[in-house]
């Protein structure tokens, strides 16, 4: 049982390039939530969903797009990267909603 | 807006010293309250949930409160450890129960 995992744990990107950030939970949860955490700001919620095919909007979503094409998978995609989006990101699953959350590693995204 | 906000900042104790890590809320139409532990270079781990309709949770060495009225919780830790060293972050889950409110963490230091 692995929990939630990400992939990569690392990237370096440059302004402008794109990439896709993969997380992945076999805990059978039905929601998924994609955060970044920056020093000075705390969590902030990017995008969630409550189920396979569906996305919602969080906090600060601008920039980012995702996609929950099978229940165990939730992705999110940075279209054309910034330095601003330099943080770390952390993806989370729980079973419903208002439950305990069970986080990833974090992907360490540098966009130079 | 709901906005949680965590004092203090920083704390040191000795090992073995009782402690109080305090988290404040905004807006208290809330599903449920979460503490959680990050250490260094990791991602989070859950540590208590109390449901809107609870006044406190008990996990080992951890008792969390939680007083709607005020937008209050609190974290208490007994006999603390060098291992118990970590930041301690809060979050206020909406009403939804479809996202948290993180406060920016309480970095505890516990020296032996």
């Amino acid at each position: 049982n692995a929990g939630v995992t990400q992939t990569p744990k690392f990237r370096v990107l440059k302004t402008g390039q794109s990439m896709t950030l993969l997380c992945a939970q076999d805990m059978n949860h039905e929601y998924m939530y994609w955060y970044r955490q920056d020093p000075g700001m705390g969590l902030r919620l990017i995008h969630y969903s409550v189920g396979e095919g569906t996305t919602a909007k969080g906090e600060v979503p601008d920039g980012y797009n995702v996609s929950r094409l099978k229940k165990q998978n939730f992705l999110l995609g940075l279209e054309s990267a910034a330095p601003s989006q330099t943080s770390v990101y952390f993806c989370a699953s729980s079973y419903s909603e208002g439950l305990e959350q069970f986080f990833g590693p974090g992907t360490r995204l540098t966009v130079l | 807006k709901q906005e949680v906000t965590q004092i203090p900042a920083a704390l040191s104790v000795p090992e073995g010293e009782n402690l109080v890590l305090n988290c404040s809320f905004t807006d208290s139409a809330i599903y449920n309250l979460q503490w959680f532990r990050q250490d260094p270079g990791k991602g989070l781990t859950s540590l208590l949930l109390i449901q809107s309709s609870q006044r406190e949770q008990t996990s080992g060495r951890l008792n969390a409160s939680l007083d709607k009225s005020s937008g209050r919780s609190t974290l208490y830790i007994a006999a603390s450890q060098p291992g118990d060293s970590a930041t301690y972050l809060c979050a206020a889950c909406n009403q939804a129960g479809t996202a948290l409110i993180f406060g920016k963490g309480t970095t505890l230091s516990v020296s032996s």
